[in-house]
């Protein structure tokens, strides 16, 4: 069956852009995670789903993170006036009952 | 605050050795362990998970082992081939919380 997507896999911005990253999880998947990997780093945690609701987004580096899931499918990460410091893998994942995690691809950012 | 620590840092073999790759953990209090494999440009694949109540697991040529005492895990590659190549990330999740926390991965080198 398909697995996680993410679209774009490669996004380059002007510093000051603002840029919109998608996650397509399983179908059915309750959960929904996003992680931030940069450079010869394990990932990090941003911000968690369960179904449309945002339990925890603890994990976000500023206010110009933003997450939303608003139909508890399809989710966005949109990062406002992006930094370079914002350069990083973004990386989604799903799951059915948070116990194991299933991971997209990942968008490559690189910010200019 | 759990931290995750991986060694070595990089690895490189001749093809056909056993090997073993490392990760500690700090708190002992965890939900459980998994290992995860990262293909340049690729997102990670689950490899291996192991709950907190178990010692090891096994897939094929892969052997994960879990001891929660010492806060250690090892995962041991039978007989490795050049297609082993990547890198090698355990990420542990602790018993209140859904976050992985990660490693900063191992990355293997399997020379033909």
């Amino acid at each position: 069956g398909a697995g996680v997507s993410q679209s774009p896999r490669y996004k380059v911005a002007k510093r000051g852009q603002d840029v919109a990253l998608r996650c397509d999880p399983i179908s059915g998947h309750v959960s929904l995670f996003w992680y931030q990997q940069a450079l010869g780093q394990g990932p990090e945690f941003l911000t968690y789903f369960q179904n449309e609701a945002q339990l925890d987004k603890s994990g976000l580096p500023s206010d110009r993170f933003f997450a939303e899931r608003p139909e508890g499918s399809v989710s966005t990460l949109k990062i406002q006036r992006t930094q370079q410091e914002d350069s990083a893998v973004y990386l989604c994942a799903s799951s059915f009952d948070i116990h194991e995690q299933y991971f997209g691809p990942g968008t490559r950012l690189t910010v200019t | 605050k759990q931290e995750v620590t991986q060694i070595p840092a990089a690895l490189s073999v001749p093809e056909g050795e056993n090997l073993v790759l490392n990760c500690s953990f700090t708190d002992s209090a965890i939900y459980n362990l998994q290992w995860f494999r990262q293909d340049p440009g690729k997102g990670l694949t689950s490899l291996l998970l192991i709950q907190s109540s178990q010692r090891e697991q096994t897939s094929g040529r892969l052997n994960a082992s879990l001891d929660k005492s010492s806060g250690r895990s090892t995962l041991y590659i039978a007989a490795s081939q050049p297609g082993d190549s990547a890198t090698y990330l355990c990420a542990v999740r602790s018993d209140s919380n859904y976050q992985l926390i990660w490693g900063a991965g191992t990355k293997l080198i399997i020379k033909p």
